[in-house]
């Protein structure tokens, strides 16, 4: 059973405007995280931002913020002020067990952001 | 750049050759996983090691595949055999003990088998 589900190929956005790329998750584990990664051409992926499933605020990193609705297994991405440096695939993950725990991650199938001028 | 360097960047080698990657983690990290993406696809894990204790193993892990880490500190994956199924970008990342809860992904060695 697929535990990352991104429903977005491709999404395009206005630079400067705000955009959300969907997640959603299925584990039956009440401890996990859940993570957003970013994969330029370059092909290497860049952390953006981690959310426990017990943290009771919405994770925020500059302009980065995840929507964490928890009962709908949900777990969007919000990247306000879009750039074109934004440009670029990003990935959905999700860790079972403890934050800090050895278990590896299990990753959707991404979605691939334009950013237009 | 994460601190965390892979070696080659780019492979391209015939089929039914070997060949071995390499993976210089952050210095004390000592937890290392392998993943392996497919074009279109998320990165999928391979292996992992906690320092040289190779721990978990993916079933996506066949026979022909095989991972070190000597002394906790780098790790190589080999392929032998390679089919052209096996072309596909491999990820090395790296995470600290106590708290941490990120992975820090180095670049990838981007394998072409023809």
């Amino acid at each position: 059973a697929q535990k990352i589900t991104q429903t977005q190929p491709g999404m395009f956005v206005q630079e400067k405007e705000a955009v959300t790329l969907d997640c959603t998750y299925d584990t039956s584990d009440p401890s996990y995280g859940l993570f957003w990664y970013k994969q330029p051409s370059s092909g290497e992926m860049i952390f953006l931002i981690y959310q426990g499933s017990y943290d009771q605020q919405n994770a925020t990193e500059g302009r980065y913020s995840l929507n964490f609705q928890k009962a709908r297994k949900s777990a969007n991405l919000v990247i306000s002020a879009s750039q074109l440096g934004d440009s670029a695939m990003y990935f959905c993950a999700m860790r079972e067990g403890p934050s800090s725990g050895n278990t590896p991650l299990v990753f959707g199938k991404g979605t691939r952001l334009s950013v237009i001028a | 750049d994460t601190g965390v360097s892979q070696d080659p960047r780019h492979k391209i080698t015939k089929r039914g050759q070997n060949v071995t990657f390499r993976c210089d983690p952050i210095s004390e990290h000592n937890r290392l996983y392998w993943y392996r993406q497919t074009l279109g696809q998320g990165p999928e894990f391979l292996t992992y090691f906690q320092n040289e204790a190779q721990l978990e193993k993916s079933r996506l892990l066949s026979d022909r595949f095989s991972a070190e880490r000597p002394k906790g500190s780098f790790s190589t994956l080999e392929i032998q055999r390679t089919e052209q199924g096996d072309s596909a970008m491999y990820l090395c990342a790296t995470m600290g003990d106590g708290y941490s809860y990120e992975q820090y992904f180095g670049p990838g060695t981007r394998l072409t088998v023809t």
